[in-house]
């Protein structure tokens, strides 16, 4: 089983819908939890923390849940610009050599679609 | 702020070549920098964790002998990927750990291509 799983999609969706992403993690150790945005041939984005109170941006809001290992990532009013792959990410502290390991998931790819 | 850079931005080699790709942070310092490869329509696995002044640590799977890492600076590491072959060929990512607040940022990722 993979630490982190999400539905690789694609979903297609029209612009100004609602989309929600989910994700489930497996190691109870992770301590942090991520959305990335990734763009077509380039690098993975920050696009916000995940917490147990829940947390929005604008049109973007993520949860936890620590007891199921589970995080979401809603969309509302989805545009054009938001087409991408997203990328549910976990950090854990390395014990031993130091730094914090991020593990990401394989990626939703969302289409929004005129 | 909080920029890293990856040099070159896309390489295309002959098979057996050596490859180096270097990861910098421009505006702070490291002590840990991180190596992913991506291949098409799969997700960034993590190859090593490279820490300033010390050996790297190698994920399960991953041929040290293969892709050497050094890592001799706070803002400055590399990764060589020897003799190359076109399964090698892939997007590869540097993150650099930021001292202080942990917060990890990547650079803008080097797609090599191994005829």
């Amino acid at each position: 089983r993979k630490e982190v799983e999400q539905d690789p999609g694609p979903f297609n969706v029209p612009e100004g819908a609602t989309v929600a992403f989910n994700c489930t993690y497996s190691n109870s150790a992770s301590q942090s939890f991520f959305w990335y945005r990734q763009d077509c041939r380039k690098e993975p984005k920050l696009l916000m923390s995940v917490y147990s109170s829940g947390n929005e941006d604008g049109r973007f809001t993520a949860q936890l849940n620590r007891a199921s290992q589970y995080i979401s990532l809603l969309i509302r009013d989805s545009k054009l610009s938001d087409s991408a792959t997203y990328l549910c990410v976990v950090k854990r502290r390395i014990l031993t050599g130091g730094g914090n390991k991020l593990t990401f998931g394989t990626g939703t790819q969302l289409k929004v679609e005129l | 702020g909080a920029v890293v850079s990856q040099h070159p931005s896309w390489v295309i080699c002959k098979s057996g070549t050596s490859v180096k790709i270097e990861c910098r942070s421009l505006d702070f310092q490291a002590t840990t920098m991180f190596w992913y490869r991506q291949f098409p329509k799969q997700s960034l696995m993590l190859m090593a964790t490279s820490n300033e002044g010390s050996k790297a640590t190698y994920e399960q799977g991953v041929e040290k002998d293969k892709f050497l890492i050094n890592h001799a600076s706070l803002t400055l590491s590399t990764l060589t990927v020897t003799s190359a072959h076109p399964e090698d060929s892939s997007f590869y990512i540097c993150s650099a750990e930021r001292i202080g607040d942990s917060e990890q940022f990547f650079g803008p990722g080097t797609r090599l291509t191994v005829l």
